[in-house]
């Protein structure tokens, strides 16, 4: 099966700076990709999908890029509103295999 | 309006079974795929299970491979996860979600609140 890592773990960042979250593919998706915002006690939201594409009503802050085994997720500045944390997921085929995750805090 | 709306979650021992209920509004249920994720406390989000929409593919995770059986009611605009043997590692909120698209694989827009299920003894 595909294995999928993510990097940082975690990061804090000052409001308006640049985040970039990176996650990889064991072997390659395509842009079978796809990013979810979870906030604490909260229900996971998708934020991008097909690597790049903005899902409907999500802040054009976020941003996608990536094909094959490399893939970032952007924020452009990041708000208070935006501390979560940040998973990617693979669904080219089962199992969709989730990453473990990166928490955004505000420094 | 999408809705997905989970029940049957609970507390069981371990080796027991517990069946969760997934209920369905807001689009055509016999169009769409639909996905079993758990989130066990304070950790990551795990995909667990799906099913095609005429459940016609069905796939598993390897840790609930065997012992979990994912089905559909299109008339009931249903999907249930029915978890048998289960372990304290499946102790966890599970959710219910929808593809993005009736065709081909694809990300997960729509999700329930969830369920939890606590397996202890």
């Amino acid at each position: 099966d595909i294995q999928m890592t993510q990097s940082p773990s975690s990061l804090s960042a000052s409001v308006g700076d640049r985040v970039t979250i990176t996650c990889r593919a064991s072997q390659g998706i395509s842009n079978y990709l796809a990013w979810y915002q979870q906030k604490p006690g909260k229900v996971p939201k998708l934020l991008i999908y097909a690597a790049s594409t903005l899902q409907s009503g999500v802040p054009s802050r976020f941003s996608g890029s990536g094909s094959g085994t490399d893939f970032t997720l952007t924020i452009s500045s990041l708000q208070p509103e935006d501390v979560a944390t940040y998973y990617c997921q693979k669904y080219n085929s089962a199992p969709s295999t989730f990453g473990p995750g990166t928490k955004v805090d505000i420094k | 309006e999408v809705q997905l709306v989970e029940s049957g979650g609970g507390l069981v021992k371990p080796g027991g079974s517990l069946r969760l209920s997934c209920a369905a509004s807001g689009f055509t249920f016999s169009s769409y795929s639909m996905n079993w994720v758990r989130q066990a406390p304070g950790k990551g989000l795990e995909w667990v299970s799906s099913i095609s929409s005429s459940s016609s593919y069905i796939y598993y995770a390897d840790s609930v491979k065997g012992r979990f059986t994912i089905s559909r009611d299109n008339a009931k605009n249903s999907l249930y996860l029915q978890m048998n043997s289960l372990r304290a590692e499946d102790t966890a909120v599970y959710y219910c979600a929808r593809d993005h698209y009736p065709r081909g694989s694809s990300s997960l827009p729509y999700w329930g609140q969830g369920t939890l299920v606590t397996v202890s003894s």
